[in-house]
């Protein structure tokens, strides 16, 4: 059984659409979190939940909005998506939010054309 | 401010031999030190870690060292093989933001 999924996997979508990924997890765990991975390969947090609380939302644009309808899921809607925005996102979690070994999803890779 | 610098950016080692990687963290109150492998096209994935009372964890080829005082803490893997080419990413937890902050990331590459 995966332990954090995700979905979709792969998503390719126009300049100014709205588009949303999903993920999942069964661990049971309490934080989930929201990771960009840039080109570089870069990792930078973008946004954090503990028990459907949003705990951290670090400087990402406002059409970037998460929701966390329980503590085992957490979503991310992207409204007007800009080339910029093309990257894999990566959806984690952790047992608690304090400084537990993440586990990640298999990522989203976004693509904008 | 809130910063891990990791270094080198790309490695590359004979197979069998050592590769180490470092980390220098920003914020004295980190206490949590992390490093993840993540393989090309996969999600990146914890191989060990570390908390601030430890100065080093060893876990059969692959070991972790931290100098608190210095603020830095490195990877270590020995008798390297092919499987063990990768990016690797080190993290430190930044205390009060309950999040972790990730290096810049190096890639290893294990020479037959």
């Amino acid at each position: 059984d995966t332990a954090v999924s995700q979905t979709p996997k792969y998503l390719v979508t126009q300049m100014g659409n709205d588009k949303s990924i999903k993920c999942e997890q069964n661990l049971g765990h309490d934080t989930m979190y929201w990771y960009k991975q840039d080109s570089k390969k870069f990792l930078k947090i973008m946004f954090s939940y503990n028990n459907k609380e949003l705990i951290i939302n670090e400087t990402v644009p406002n059409r970037f909005s998460p929701k966390s309808p329980d503590k085992a899921h957490l979503n991310l809607h992207i409204n007007s998506l800009e080339l910029g925005d093309s990257a894999v996102y990566f959806c984690a979690s952790s047992e608690t939010a304090f400084f537990n070994g993440y586990t990640f999803g298999s990522g989203t890779r976004l693509t904008v054309v | 401010g809130e910063n891990v610098e990791q270094h080198p950016s790309t490695l590359s080692v004979q197979e069998g031999d050592s590769a180490v990687i470092k980390c220098t963290y920003s914020d004295s109150a980190s206490n949590y030190f992390p490093w993840y492998k993540q393989e090309l096209g996969k999600r990146p994935q914890l191989i060990i870690d570390i908390r601030s009372n430890v100065g080093e964890k060893k876990d059969q080829r692959i070991a972790v060292t931290l100098n608190k005082t210095a603020k830095h803490f490195s990877l270590h893997i020995t008798e390297t093989q092919p499987e063990d080419s990768a990016v690797y990413f080190c993290a430190a937890s930044m205390q009060g933001a309950q999040k972790l902050v990730f290096g810049q990331g190096t890639r290893l590459t294990i020479n037959p």
